[in-house]
């Protein structure tokens, strides 16, 4: 079946370790999307990609990498550099951006807690 | 700046009764409005999606209204079932200066159904 999956759903970073989050889609969209939700705010976006071997910074990309090497996934790296990093993170996708009512499809979240 | 605003925070309602969720937004230049229903600890399920001729717009139970001239929605929900106990997002898409569509979400109305 098509969907976008994320993994994994738990995720316990130690203090100044670098953890990967995967975002795998095969809806064969060419936009796919990160996001951090934290309790009592609306969505925030971290990066995004329109295309591959392209992406644009969000609005809070301080502390987190990405990089997208294929069409089909678009992992999150959220780095040492990230001083708060206990959120749920989601990833989306939609073909070709957000124009037009485009569906956008969510992932499941992924929790990442520090300990 | 870029906003969506929705009320109530939080809303409880007894089983079979109706209900209507707020959503204020000052984004613009508007594109589309979207509602999505987020179950806790899940990623966000798409209801509907209205782009700016579209003054209403129903899936199931579910009925959205839109009037882009005061920059209102609202979402209806019909017969409520306890299934329907989540949070709802309303998600606001504008246009970009150079192009592209920017998504920018609410904090969500979080909705219990009880016996």
């Amino acid at each position: 079946d098509g969907g976008i999956t994320q993994s994994p759903k738990y995720l316990f970073r130690k203090e100044g370790q670098n953890v990967t989050l995967s975002c795998e889609q095969n809806l064969n969209h060419d936009a796919m999307y990160w996001y951090r939700q934290d309790p009592g705010q609306g969505l925030r976006l971290i990066y995004y990609s329109q295309i591959v071997n392209d992406f644009q910074k969000g609005d809070i990309a301080e502390g987190y990498s990405v990089s997208r090497e294929k069409k089909e996934s678009f992992p999150l790296t959220v780095t040492s550099a990230q001083k708060n990093p206990t959120a749920f993170y989601l990833c989306d996708s939609s073909l070709q951006g957000i124009a037009s009512g485009n569906t956008i499809y969510f992932g499941e979240g992924s929790w990442l807690t520090v300990v | 700046k870029n906003q969506v605003e929705q009320s109530p925070q939080s809303l409880i309602i007894l089983e079979g009764k109706n209900c209507t969720l707020q959503c204020n937004y000052t984004v613009s230049p508007f594109s589309n409005l979207r509602w999505y229903k987020q179950d806790t600890g899940r990623g966000p399920v798409s209801l509907t999606i209205m782009t700016f001729s579209e003054n209403t717009k129903s899936n199931g139970r579910y009925t959205a209204t839109l009037d882009a001239d005061t920059k209102q929605s609202s979402l209806h929900i019909t017969a409520s079932q306890l299934s329907d106990s989540a949070s709802y997002i309303c998600v606001v898409s504008f246009i970009l200066t150079g192009g592209g569509n920017k998504l920018t979400f609410g904090t969500g109305t979080q909705l219990k159904v009880e016996l």
